[in-house]
């Protein structure tokens, strides 16, 4: 029972470059979000699909783009990597009746 | 919500005695209200939540947390920790049934044995 997969789980990337973050669920889940988690921070949310075909941007969008590819997967990609956008990244999938959200391992992303 | 505090960012605790943590949020509407755990280089998981009914939630691992209206508070308890339960702990908050929620910074548990 995979859940929420996502990959890769470390990247270290020079200022400039870009890079995508796969996710994906295997929950028949409707709504899929990114976040990124920062010291003292909480976590803060980057984008959002409400469903297949829909993507929204949440509390800090800047810099960022995504794909909801299918129901499974949605995508996260950084054009050109800052490094303000050093942060682990958790992508998740919410159940619309419980409201739970389910949470992939993270990615740690390094910005030089 | 326009905000959720957790008062504590580091909670030092012996082993085996009560914890608290604690959580109050700002809103003037009605909320749905979450507490997720994360261990040490884990992905976050579901604790516990109120959704609505009994303001006495009872979740994983011995935790419970109360829904405090007037006092706009959902604090975590367990009356005795176990070295298992070091990890940072997250309240959030939800003001719609779109469960798009607003995350308080975290508090690390730390039990001491």
């Amino acid at each position: 029972n995979a859940g929420v997969t996502q990959t890769p789980k470390f990247q270290v990337l020079k200022t400039g470059q870009s890079m995508t973050l796969q996710c994906a669920q295997d929950m028949n889940h409707n709504s899929m979000y990114w976040y990124r988690q920062d010291p003292g921070m909480g976590l803060r949310l980057i984008y959002y699909s409400a469903s297949e075909g829909t993507t929204d941007k949440g509390e800090v969008p800047n810099g960022y783009n995504v794909s909801r590819l299918n129901k499974r997967e949605f995508s996260l990609r950084l054009e050109s990597a800052a490094p303000s956008q050093t942060s682990v990244y958790f992508c998740a999938s919410s159940d619309y009746r419980t409201g739970e959200l389910f949470f992939g391992e993270g990615s740690r992303l390094t910005v030089l | 919500a326009q905000s959720v505090t957790q008062l504590d960012s580091q909670v030092p605790v012996f082993e085996e005695a009560p914890v608290e943590l604690r959580c109050n949020y700002s809103s003037s509407v009605s909320v749905y209200l979450f507490w997720y755990v994360q261990y040490p280089n884990q992905g976050l998981q579901l604790l516990l939540k109120y959704l609505s009914g009994s303001t006495l939630v009872k979740g994983i691992n011995g935790f419970e947390a109360e829904f405090n209206k007037s006092q706009t508070s959902f604090h975590l308890r367990k009356p005795s920790v176990h070295i298992s339960d070091t990890a940072e702990y997250f309240c959030a908050v939800s003001e719609n049934s779109n469960y798009q929620l607003i995350w308080g910074a975290g508090t690390k548990l730390i039990i001491k044995p």
